[in-house]
């Protein structure tokens, strides 16, 4: 069975400092997809960045990064020049290509910034 | 629609009572799917439905949950006899097709039985 892990349930970061939040993944599938979502205290679920497994480039959107190892099954968030703005709970999540496309999130972590 | 809607944004019920949760996808959408997030976790799958198909509802956590979607736009989902543990938010998402990836998320359902 397909799993996400985060193992980081809550976090805290300087306003303008750099921030990472770890996720890690099993399956055996070799293709298939990552996201990172935002959940801000008004609950919505918003897309930060998307990455294919078939791609070796590491996605970027703006602040937001990330480091995918593969071989490792790691798939952590980078945000860089953190804003109050960024206060909210970040899923993981992961699709695979063969099924569903359903998503499997990771349980989740609370990241806080401090002005 | 702009974006993904759902109705009502709070339900409490009592326990025993049958309720019914209502999404709306984007207009363009084919690929509805349903999601449970409990209080601190992350959303975990139901079921889905390409148009009005419903090829895996594996996640429906059992007999008492139902949905629908009959002509391939609006959905609901229905929980029989509700009991406490099913208090929960309840996520409707859309994507452009079965292979279309990204989902778009409503601002779901909170749901409380007393």
């Amino acid at each position: 069975a397909q799993t996400v892990t985060q193992s980081q349930p809550e976090m805290s970061v300087q306003e303008a400092e750099t921030v990472t939040l770890s996720c890690t993944y099993d399956t055996s599938e070799n293709n298939y997809y990552l996201f990172w979502y935002k959940q801000p205290p008004s609950r919505q679920m918003i897309l930060v960045i998307r990455q294919e497994a078939y791609k070796q480039q590491n996605a970027t959107e703006n602040r937001f990064s990330v480091n995918f190892q593969k071989a490792a099954k790691s798939f952590s968030l980078k945000i860089s020049d953190s804003q109050l703005g960024d206060t909210a709970m970040y899923f993981c999540a992961f699709t695979d290509t063969s099924g569903t496309y359903k998503y499997i999130f990771g349980t989740g972590t609370r990241l806080k910034v401090l002005a | 629609g702009a974006g993904v809607s759902q109705s009502p944004r709070y339900k409490v019920t009592k326990r025993g009572q049958d309720v019914t949760l209502r999404c709306d996808p984007i207009s363009s959408h084919a690929t509805l799917y349903w999601y449970q997030q409990a209080l601190g976790q992350g959303p975990e799958f139901l079921t889905y439905f390409n148009y009005e198909a419903q090829p895996d509802k594996s996640g429906l956590p059992s007999d008492r949950f139902s949905a629908e979607r009959p002509e391939g736009s609006i959905s609901t989902l229905t929980i029989q006899r509700t009991e406490q543990r099913d208090s929960a938010m309840y996520r409707c998402a859309s994507s452009l097709n079965a292979a279309g990836l990204e989902q778009y998320f409503g601002p779901g359902t909170r749901l409380t039985v007393t």
